[in-house]
């Protein structure tokens, strides 16, 4: 069993529909969490970072389940440009640099 | 601010070649990962370097990976000799931890073993 697993997808959705995605993780102590965006034979940059309670970065939130070990990532009203492959990213406790990397979810947005 | 610089971007090589690639990280930016990515599938962590240190190399396949950070700085990750399924993007990243601790990637190495 993979430590970060997420749903391949792809996730095809028309422009305007909400989106989410999960991603559930193994290691219990698991500290701190990221959601990365890769577009298509590019490098992964960071979306936003998951905090316990939760947070938002415009049409994007966040959310963190510890009890059950997972993470999703929610998408309102999505654009053509929201296409790409989204990262989940766990740091793995006790080792605070190590950054552990899920399959990714790849979302396309169609017109 | 110049990003992490990664050389070369592409390179194609027959098996049992050897092959390098080069890191310049982001200035300041004290960790320093390798990771790989296979097709379709998320980066996998090959190795990780604090200043000049190695303090994680357990996923790195010892028997033909190397890889060193001379001063802390600049990175290099070989592979003698290769294999076709050593075929991916090698991507270098740098993280600062004294800020938000982000992950800079740079743009990869695609390596292609025929």
């Amino acid at each position: 069993r993979k430590e970060v697993e997420q749903d391949p997808g792809p996730f095809n959705v028309p422009e305007g529909a909400t989106v989410a995605f999960n991603c559930t993780y193994s290691n219990s102590a698991s500290q701190s969490f990221f959601w990365y965006r890769q577009d298509c034979r590019k490098e992964p940059k960071l979306l936003m970072s998951v905090y316990s309670s939760g947070n938002e970065d415009g049409r994007f939130t966040a959310q963190l389940n510890r009890a059950s070990q997972y993470i999703s990532l929610l998408i309102r009203d999505s654009k053509l440009s929201d296409s790409a492959t989204y990262l989940c990213v766990v740091n793995r406790a006790g080792n605070t640099g190590k950054l552990i990397f899920g399959q990714g979810t790849t979302l396309q947005v169609k017109p | 601010e110049a990003g992490v610089v990664q050389s070369p971007r592409y390179k194609i090589i027959e098996k049992k070649q050897p092959v390098a690639f080069w890191c310049n990280p982001i200035s300041g930016h004290n960790t320093l990962y390798w990771y790989r990515q296979n097709l379709g599938q998320g980066p996998e962590l090959l190795i990780r370097y604090e200043n000049e240190e190695a303090v994680d190399d357990s996923q790195l396949p010892k028997d033909r990976f190397s890889a060193e950070r001379l001063k802390g700085v600049d990175s290099t990750l070989k592979i003698q000799p290769a294999e076709l399924g050593d075929s991916a993007v090698y991507l270098c990243a740098t993280r600062s931890l004294k800020d938000t601790g982000e992950l800079f990637f740079g743009e990869g190495s695609r390596l292609t073993v025929l």
